[in-house]
């Protein structure tokens, strides 16, 4: 069964660092998205993607936050200069189309800044 | 008022019991409502998917939509130990065009007791 892929796991950075975040969303999905849990708190939406564009994005999502779709298998977020409070789980969701609002979730990648 | 509310829990049940969770939200424009099962430290695991109002069966699981009371719920008949998870809802508006952020309650704990 198709799934949504994350790598790393596990990314431990310092402050003020970069870091990219990989998925590979389901082969034939279109809309990709990316979402943050906080220890202990809601799973957030920060952005979904289409057609090689932003379509929304949440007031998380600022200027130190970007995505791209580098090819035609990854969605990447990047986060330029990483803060304390970035630390979170990120997941990667992809669904098929905008007729159907199914979003499958990737295992997540941890993210802890020091 | 937030936009959607969940009880947290914990909910502890004896194996074979009847799970009833559910959710409530103020938006009136969501009309795709989901759940989702979370094991610990994993990605959201789509279970259930409704659109507008009414019930939806999948084996042990039913999913109900009351739009005019804006509540819904999820039902786990049978419930067994491998159903321990965090359960969360999520809903999202049709916005007409590409946007279809998935807005989360805070998630259900629920422990299935052998």
């Amino acid at each position: 069964e198709p799934e949504v892929t994350q790598t790393p796991s596990h990314q431990v950075t310092q402050m003020g660092q970069e870091v990219i975040l990989r998925c590979v969303p389901i082969s034939n999905h279109l809309y990709f998205y990316w979402y943050r849990q906080i220890l202990g708190q809601k799973v957030e939406f920060l952005v979904s993607f289409y057609n090689n564009e932003i379509s929304e994005k949440s007031e998380i999502f600022d200027d130190q936050f970007s995505v791209e779709r580098p090819d035609g298998s990854n969605f990447t977020l990047k986060i330029r200069s990483t803060k304390l409070e970035d630390s979170a789980m990120y997941f990667c969701a992809s669904s098929r189309d905008g007729s159907y609002n199914e979003q499958f979730f990737g295992p997540g990648t941890r993210l802890t800044v020091l | 008022q937030k936009e959607v509310e969940q009880d947290p829990g914990p909910l502890s049940v004896p194996e074979g019991a009847i799970v009833s969770l559910n959710c409530t939200y103020s938006n009136s424009a969501f009309q795709y409502f989901m759940w989702y099962r979370q094991y610990s430290r994993k990605g959201p695991e789509l279970l259930m998917y409704t659109y507008s109002s009414g019930n939806k069966e999948d084996g042990r699981f039913t999913a109900q939509v009351d739009k005019s009371s804006k509540y819904i719920s999820l039902f786990i008949r049978d419930s067994q130990p491998s159903d321990s998870a965090t359960y969360l809802c999520a809903m999202s508006a049709n916005s007409g065009g590409s946007n279809y952020k998935l807005t989360f309650g805070k998630g259900t704990l629920l422990t299935v007791n052998p």
